[in-house]
C-alpha cells in the first residue's frame, strides 16, 4: 500500500542554518504530496503541496520539489528561525487510491536554537 | 471562517470505560476524517465520511470503536471499552470534496489518556 517515510528526528539547528528534512514515498499512480506542520500547542496545518511531478511547492521560505524519479519530496529552507521550531509531517493523497485519504509519515521534530 | 471544532480538549478515563468525542467540521465541507495520533507517530486515518456515508474505515478497530455522522454535518467517535493503547490525540479534519489535491483543515484534537 501507499506509505511515507521521513528522516528520524529531532533535528537541532542554529538560527539561520540551512534545513533539509528528507521524505520518500511509495505509491502507485500519481499521488499529491504535502508537508504539514504542527507548532507547539496548535493543530496541524498545511505548509505546502505539489500535485504533479516536478512541481515545486513553497510557503514561508520553505520549498519542496516533487521528484517522481526518486519518489522524494524533501523539505528545505535556506535560513531557519526560532519560530520554525515545530513537528513537520510529510504526507500523500491519491495515486491509485481515490478515497482522498491523507497518509502521513511519522513526523520530524525541528528545534532551532538562537 | 470558523475552523474545525472538537470537544472535549482533554479526557482522562480508566481502561474498560467508554468515551465519546465530538467534531463539527467547517460549514459546507462534505468530507470528514477522524485520525488517531499516538505520541511520536504520524496521524493514522481511522474513518472517512463523505456526507453521511462511510468511504474508508479499514483501519478502524470495529470491535471497540464506532463513529457516525448524522445528517452529514457533526460527527462523534466512540470508544467502548477503552484500552491503554488507545491513549492518543484524536484529530478531526474536513475538506470540501475529498479530492486528492485538496487541503485538509484540522481541529486542535482531543487528547485521551487511558489509565
Amino acid at each position: 500500500g501507499n506509505s511515507v517515510t521521513q528522516m528520524e528526528g529531532p533535528v537541532t539547528l542554529s538560527e539561520e542554518a540551512f534545513l533539509t528534512i528528507n521524505c520518500t514515498y511509495t505509491a502507485t499512480g500519481y499521488p499529491s504530496l504535502f508537508w504539514y506542520v504542527q507548532y507547539p500547542g496548535e493543530g496541524l496545518q498545511l505548509l505546502l503541496k505539489a500535485t504533479k511531478a516536478d512541481d515545486k511547492g513553497s510557503n514561508k521560505g520553505f520549498e519542496a520539489t516533487y521528484r517522481k524519479e526518486t519518489t522524494s519530496f524533501h523539505l528545505e529552507k535556506g535560513s531557519v528561525q526560532v519560530s520554525d521550531s515545530a513537528v513537520y509531517f510529510c504526507a500523500l493523497r491519491g495515486g491509485s487510491s481515490n478515497t482522498g485519504k491523507l497518509i502521513f509519515g511519522q513526523g520530524t521534530t525541528l528545534q532551532v536554537k538562537p | 471562517e470558523a475552523g474545525v471544532a472538537q470537544s472535549p480538549r482533554y479526557k482522562i478515563i480508566e481502561k474498560r470505560q467508554s468515551v465519546a468525542f465530538w467534531c463539527n467540521p467547517i460549514s459546507g465541507h462534505a468530507t470528514l476524517y477522524w485520525y488517531q495520533q499516538i505520541l511520536g507517530q504520524g496521524p493514522k486515518l481511522l474513518i472517512q465520511f463523505q456526507n453521511n456515508g462511510v468511504v474508508d474505515d479499514s483501519q478502524l478497530p470495529k470491535d471497540r470503536f464506532s463513529a457516525e455522522r448524522l445528517k452529514g454535518v457533526d460527527s462523534t467517535l466512540k470508544i467502548q471499552p477503552a484500552k491503554l493503547e488507545d491513549s492518543a490525540v484524536y484529530l478531526c479534519a474536513s475538506s470540501s470534496q475529498g479530492t486528492a489535491n485538496e487541503k485538509l483543515f484540522f481541529g486542535s484534537g482531543t487528547q485521551l489518556s487511558v489509565l
